[in-house]
């Protein structure tokens, strides 16, 4: 069973530009999160989607919006990067999002902002 | 402030031993618990997780014990392998903000001496 994808790997950008990255979810999963992982502040909830539908939000200005697709299939975008923006993107999904569904993680996109 | 704490970075143990991993949590609310395996450029990987409604589960290797008076839980590997030398994640969730908001730790490092 494939796991959960996201592309691309790396990216590198320059403050200022915008940049969208991409998650698929395990086939058949529904939810969908994203998390921002620094060195400084750990890993860090940015939101979460189900049903094409935003459910939670953490603590992230509004440069960093995202939307869920029919598929179940995830985009999150960040708008006038900063410096700060360089971390590891990472993309969850879990079955349902109803209770004690564990969610699984894909492999990331590491974000370089020069 | 940090709802769930891993007060220790760095634990070795040698291989056969038993693994010992500790995390605090400060959220009364939180009732959803799982631990995460880490390797360096991967994805955090599921490995056991508990509810609040019991105090233990054991999935081959691996017992996560949850104390919520204490607000504590712990990850016992036994018999610890080379292989599961990587950071450990303890991460928290709660039915009242959102069970697919997830709460981390700033993780352990574990490495096992053959």
């Amino acid at each position: 069973k494939a796991g959960v994808t996201q592309t691309p790997r790396y990216l590198i950008k320059t403050r200022g530009q915008q940049v969208t990255l991409s998650c698929s979810p395990i086939s058949g999963h529904r939810s969908v999160s994203w998390y921002q992982q620094t060195p400084g502040q750990g890993l860090q909830f940015l939101f979460e989607y189900f049903s094409e539908t935003q459910r939670n939000k953490g603590n992230f200005p509004g440069r960093f919006s995202g939307r869920q697709f029919s598929n179940s299939r995830s985009e999150m975008n960040v708008s006038t990067l900063e410096l700060g923006d360089s971390a590891l993107y990472l993309c969850a999904s879990s079955l349902t999002g109803s209770e004690y569904q564990p969610q699984h993680f894909g492999d990331g996109t590491r974000l370089s902002i020069l | 402030d940090q709802q769930v704490k891993q007060n220790s970075p760095s634990l070795s143990v040698q291989e056969g031993r038993i693994s010992i991993l500790n995390c605090d949590y400060t959220n009364s609310m939180f009732d959803y618990f799982l631990w995460y395996k880490k390797y360096p450029a991967e994805g955090p990987t599921f490995l056991i997780s508990i509810s609040s409604i019991k105090d233990k589960n054991e999935d081959g290797r691996f017992t996560v014990f949850l104390n919520k008076s204490a607000k504590h839980l712990s990850l016992h590997i036994v018999p610890s392998q080379p292989g599961d030398s990587a950071v450990y994640f303890c991460a928290a969730s709660g039915s009242n903000f959102g069970n697919e908001k997830l709460t981390f730790g700033t993780g352990t490092r574990l490495t096992i001496i053959p």
